[in-house]
């Protein structure tokens, strides 16, 4: 178990919609880092905020955002979703948000399905 | 941005015989390479990591070796028992914030 919880577990619904995923990091922890992956696309990095302000920006599609909170939970809106947005998302913390010069620990991730 | 290309695919190997799984990168200005283990239904897990200044890295049976020049960089697994049986991912970064993941290795161990 890395500490970093995820909720929901899975989350199934239509093209159009929104939904919100939500990441609580390890205790301590500053900095969150959310991740798709996808059978055709592998794990991509999407974004990463630090104590509440947003840090580094990956491969994010602009019907995403994300934000996180002054208790350092965080959350990922993915809105109008189309078919190809069904993927497992994963969020990540790390102590300090020093990127590479620190372990990233993952959540158990979110199933999403577009119908 | 970095590439990373990781193989094989798919790995099948008898209980108690070596794994080794390679990445090859595409910055070489990258200085970070973790590998990640991922079993059914969960996170990935840190199982290794190196630094570019440092050229093997060993933890019991797991090992990591690095070739700046060559750009590549390789897991080991010794003594392969079942429960080593997962998806592996490498990945690279160069001080930045953001990991290039490779696209996994399933490896699975014969009993």
């Amino acid at each position: 178990d890395s500490g970093v919880t995820q909720t929901p577990k899975h989350l199934i619904t239509a093209t159009g919609q929104r939904v919100t995923l939500r990441c609580s990091p390890r205790s301590g922890d500053l900095s969150v880092y959310w991740y798709q992956q996808s059978l055709d696309q592998g794990l991509q990095f999407l974004i990463q905020y630090y104590n509440g302000e947003e840090r580094a920006k990956g491969n994010i599609l602009e019907r995403f955002s994300a934000q996180q909170f002054p208790d350092l939970h965080s959350e990922l809106n993915l809105s109008s979703l189309e078919l190809g947005d069904s993927a497992l998302y994963f969020c990540a913390s790390s102590a300090y948000g020093q990127g590479a010069r620190e372990t990233q620990y993952f959540g158990p991730g979110t199933r999403l399905l577009v119908l | 941005g970095e590439n990373v290309e990781q193989h094989p695919s798919t790995l099948s190997v008898q209980e108690g015989d070596s794994a080794v799984i390679k990445c090859t990168y595409s910055d070489s200005a990258s200085n970070y390479f973790p590998w990640y283990k991922q079993e059914l239904g969960k996170g990935p897990q840190l199982i290794i990591d190196i630094r570019s200044n440092v050229g093997e890295k060993k933890d019991q049976r797991i090992a990591v070796t690095l070739n700046k020049t060559a750009k590549h960089f390789s897991l080991h697994i010794t003594e392969t028992q079942p429960e080593d049986s997962a998806v592996y991912f490498c990945a690279a970064s160069f001080n930045d914030y953001k990991l290039s993941f490779g696209a996994g290795t399933t490896v699975t161990v014969r009993a």
